[in-house]
């Protein structure tokens, strides 16, 4: 059975700090994809980025990065310069191809992160 | 387009009682799905559907009910509310008929059994 750890529960950082969050996830299949949502405090669930198993290539996006290793089963997370809008809780995320990815998506545990001024 | 809307947005229930939280999308999305966040869990899936008039259980399926009779519809049903299902519930929606593209959130409802 699939299954997703973001061991760590709470990061706390000073504002300008770089950060990273890890995602560990377990799957028999060889197609799968990973997600990260953010929940802000507000309470909605912001997608940030989508990736296959098939592509290992790091993606930047702003202040944001994502380093994908299928060799370790990771799929972490850097924020780069924190910003206090930064704080919110991060969930990361699998969806595997056998039944047809219809079973729903799969979610670690989540990592509060606080961004202190 | 308003995206996935959820109602209510907030709702206490005593044990015992029934109710429907509902979940519609305009934007002509296949799949929806139901999950529950309850702290430190992560959000698990309930229930969901494919397309209209096909439905499936999830990882918690116990206590609820779904159907989907219109594309654009997915009501969830509590039949009798027990302290457990306490939780705050989210409605999503995919443009595939699956869960390999982003799902689209409801902004969810906040439920509490008494």
């Amino acid at each position: 059975a699939q299954k997703v750890t973001q061991a760590q529960t709470e990061i706390s950082v000073v504002e300008k700090e770089d950060v990273t969050l890890d995602c560990v996830y377990e799957t028999r299949d060889t197609t799968y994809y990973l997600f990260w949502y953010k929940q802000p405090p507000s309470g909605e669930l912001v997608f940030l980025i989508r990736r296959n198993s098939f592509d290992e290539q790091n993606e930047i996006s702003g202040r944001y990065s994502w380093n994908f290793q299928k060799s370790t089963s990771s799929f972490n997370f850097t924020i780069t310069a924190s910003q206090v809008v930064d704080s919110a809780v991060y969930f990361c995320a699998l969806s595997e191809a056998q039944g047809g990815g219809a079973d729903g998506l799969t979610f670690g545990k989540g990592t509060h992160l606080i961004i202190q001024p | 387009n308003a995206g996935v809307t959820q109602t209510p947005k907030f709702q206490v229930l005593k044990t015992g009682q029934s109710m429907t939280l509902q979940c519609a999308q305009d934007m002509n999305h296949e799949y929806m799905s139901w999950y529950r966040q309850d702290p430190g869990m992560g959000l698990r899936l309930i229930h969901y559907s494919v397309g209209a008039g096909i439905t499936d259980q999830g990882e918690v399926p116990n206590g609820y009910n779904v159907s989907r009779s219109t594309t654009e519809d997915f009501p969830l049903r509590l039949l009798s509310a027990a302290p457990s299902q306490t939780s705050v519930y989210f409605c999503a929606s995919s443009p595939s008929g699956n869960t390999y593209n982003e799902q689209f959130f409801g902004p969810g409802t906040r439920l509490t059994v008494l």
